[in-house]
């Protein structure tokens, strides 16, 4: 069975650092991969995704995400942190064993950049 | 584009009664789910179509959740009757099946149940 974990429930950063929130996945063949973002009493938003091609994905808001096919991982970047980027961070994967548009989140991880 | 369309955006009630949760998907979209987000159980798939029909409702709590999609434009999830462990965020999102499978959120219907 496909699944994501998050590892870290919170994230904690200065302004102006670099940033990164840490994502691991199990599936079975190629995994399509997903950063999603959640602002306060908003909906999710997509970030980006990973299905193939160069292992940088770049995406809104100044954000990358690195796919690791041997350590299975696809952590979520950024160079510099603003304050604007605290947030709610979920990691999803698309569901290969169900219908095709199903992705299974992770728990999410929740950034706080001060200032 | 308009993007996924929620209503209403609040909704207080008391238990007992029926609750109605609307969602218009983006134009185009063949695929809509339905999320619930909570605190405790963070969120959670509870029901999903595709082309209007039901694929999966594993997630559906219990017989009191139902759901609809008559058409390829309207969704409703309803509630009867309400609980108060019902209160949560409830999202609906589309995407193209096929497609990118990235899913676009609505903003969400904050249902508290007293």
């Amino acid at each position: 069975a496909q699944s994501v974990a998050q590892p870290e429930d919170q994230v904690n950063v200065a302004e102006g650092n670099p940033l990164t929130v840490k994502c691991t996945y199990s599936v079975s063949g190629n995994p399509y991969l997903f950063w999603y973002v959640q602002y306060p009493n908003r909906g999710l938003q997509f970030l980006l995704k990973y299905i193939t091609g160069d292992n940088l994905v770049k995406g809104s808001y100044g954000f990358e995400a690195e796919f690791n096919k041997s350590q299975t991982s696809f952590h979520l970047k950024k160079p510099s942190a603003l304050v604007s980027d605290s947030a709610l961070y979920f990691c999803a994967v698309r569901d290969m064993g169900s219908s095709a548009s199903k992705i299974i989140f992770g728990s999410g991880t929740r950034l706080s950049i001060r200032p | 584009d308009a993007g996924v369309i929620q209503s209403p955006r609040h909704e207080v009630t008391e238990m007992g009664q029926e609750v109605t949760l609307r969602c218009k998907p983006i134009s185009g979209h063949n695929s809509l789910f339905w999320y619930r987000q909570t605190m405790m159980r963070g969120l959670e798939l509870l029901i999903y179509f595709n082309n209007n029909v039901p694929i999966d409702d594993s997630g559906m709590p219990e017989d009191r959740f139902s759901a609809k999609m008559p058409n390829a434009s309207f969704s409703t999830l309803k509630i009867q009757p309400s609980e108060p462990r019902d209160s949560a965020v409830y999202f609906c999102a589309s995407t193209l099946a096929m497609g990118g499978f990235e899913q676009y959120f609505g903003p969400g219907t904050r249902l508290t149940v007293t």
